[in-house]
């Protein structure tokens, strides 16, 4: 098992763009989440999704969407970027909600210039 | 959710016990404590969690006070590996939906 992807591992945006992170995972887990870390600080949470066709806020949400597309996907969307968006984006899955661990994804660095 | 305390950093030498202490005054008694590490900017790792009784695993120890005010994590014999930011995190119930990561704490491990 490849575990959580994701893709890019970098990208590079000027303000106002638009792009969309993947996250894929094969463990048929049917919870997956999004987070950002800003330098030197803690994980906090974007969006989850705690099964497919639900999608729900996390504490940060503002300029993001995001789309449970299967079971598997669950892609975050920077519809107009900025810079203080600039971020290392993390992606995670759980069997259920109702569970301990959470698996995360290798993390996409992020920079809105 | 209970705020958590931790130091900002640690050192411990290779092949000696690292503990990790952790402060959550707040616990309400359905919180757990879950620990996860980050290594160097990957994504981080589930290590353990318990709600009121000591816990062990192949990966470490937690253990909890009586009063549940205060936890400590043990890497037993701490390799070059193990150096990483620890997070102490509680969460009501036995759901992990929703962690919330303060800044942990950074343990180097001294050759």
């Amino acid at each position: 098992n490849a575990g959580v992807t994701q893709t890019p591992k970098f990208q590079v945006l000027k303000t106002g763009q638009s792009m969309t992170l993947q996250c894929a995972q094969d463990m048929n887990h049917n919870s997956m989440y999004w987070y950002r870390q800003d330098p030197g600080m803690g994980l906090r949470l974007i969006y989850y999704s705690a099964s497919e066709g639900t999608t729900d806020k996390g504490e940060v949400p503002n300029g993001y969407n995001v789309s449970r597309l299967n079971k598997r996907e669950f892609s975050l969307r920077l519809e107009s970027a900025a810079p203080s968006q600039t971020s290392v984006y993390f992606c995670a899955s759980t069997p259920l909600t109702v569970t301990y661990e959470q698996y995360f994804g290798p993390g996409t660095r992020l920079t809105v210039t | 959710d209970a705020k958590t305390t931790q130091p900002p950093s640690m050192d411990c030498a290779e092949g000696r016990a690292a503990n990790l202490p952790c402060n959550h005054s707040t616990i309400s008694g359905n919180e757990y404590v879950y620990w996860y590490r980050q290594i160097h900017s990957q994504g981080p790792q589930y290590i353990i969690h318990g709600l009121k009784n000591n816990e062990t695993n192949e990966m470490a120890s937690l253990i909890i006070t009586e009063d549940r005010k205060s936890s400590t994590l043990i890497l037993p014999h701490a390799t070059l590996r193990d150096t990483a930011v620890y997070y102490c995190i509680v969460r009501v119930g036995a759901g992990a939906n929703n962690l919330f990561f303060g800044t942990g704490t950074r343990l180097t491990v001294i050759p």
